[in-house]
């Protein structure tokens, strides 16, 4: 087990709506990244946040977008949903600094989101 | 445009006989490269790395290979083990602390 911790575990929402997904990250990690993961297909990068600043983004859409607190905690937001987000959403934390003790990205169990 | 390409959908290996997971990649500026693991309903598990001043690095049962030159990678798995039946993922970065492309997977099945 890796420490970094999603929620909700499960969801279902309609087209059109709107939804937030939460990640923590392990202890003493400062550096999240969203990936998507369609169904086949491997993790896709969506964005990157260090130090509460997004540090990297990948072929997203605006309707994607973040947020990363003081505690390092992360959001993932997506606004009016389409059939084709339906995924899973995975986040990744990881040690990124100067200090040369950069760590592996670390993974949570992800959050099955399905569009109808 | 696929940067990082696992072209076998499945592998099937007898237990205790040698697993052979094959990547390639196009973009030569990838200067870091991993392998994780995955099981239904978890996320990626870190398994090993290299960089690309190495062309190979081990670390127990799991050995990964880098050829530069042909823009390729495998991992060694040896031996196989019944735990070891999941998907595999390669995938690269530019450096350790850029985002991760990963490959579209390689399902594993360690036979009995």
């Amino acid at each position: 087990e890796t420490g970094v911790t999603q929620s909700p575990t499960h969801l279902i929402k309609t087209r059109g709506q709107q939804v937030t997904l939460r990640c923590s990250s392990q202890s003493g990690h400062n550096t999240v990244s969203w990936y998507q993961q369609a169904l086949g297909q491997g993790p896709q990068f969506i964005f990157q946040y260090y130090r509460e600043e997004e540090n990297g983004r990948g072929n997203f859409p605006p309707r994607f977008s973040g947020l990363q607190f003081p505690n390092y905690s992360s959001e993932l937001n997506v606004n009016a949903l389409e059939l084709d987000d339906s995924a899973l959403y995975l986040c990744a934390s990881s040690l990124e600094g100067n200090s040369g003790s950069n760590t592996e990205a670390f993974f949570g169990q992800g959050t099955r989101l399905t569009v109808v | 445009d696929q940067q990082v390409k696992q072209n076998s959908p499945s592998l099937s290996v007898q237990e205790g006989r040698i697993s052979i997971l094959n990547c390639d990649y196009t973009n030569s500026m990838f200067d870091y490269f991993l392998w994780y693991k995955k099981y239904p309903a978890e996320g990626p598990t870190f398994l090993i790395s290299i960089s690309s001043i190495k062309d190979k690095n081990e670390d127990g049962r799991f050995t990964v290979f880098l050829n530069k030159s042909a823009k390729h990678l495998s991992l060694h798995i040896v031996p196989s083990q019944p735990g070891d039946s999941a998907v595999y993922f390669c995938a690269a970065s530019l450096n350790r602390d850029d985002k991760i492309i990963f490959g579209k997977g390689t399902r594993l099945h360690i036979l009995p």
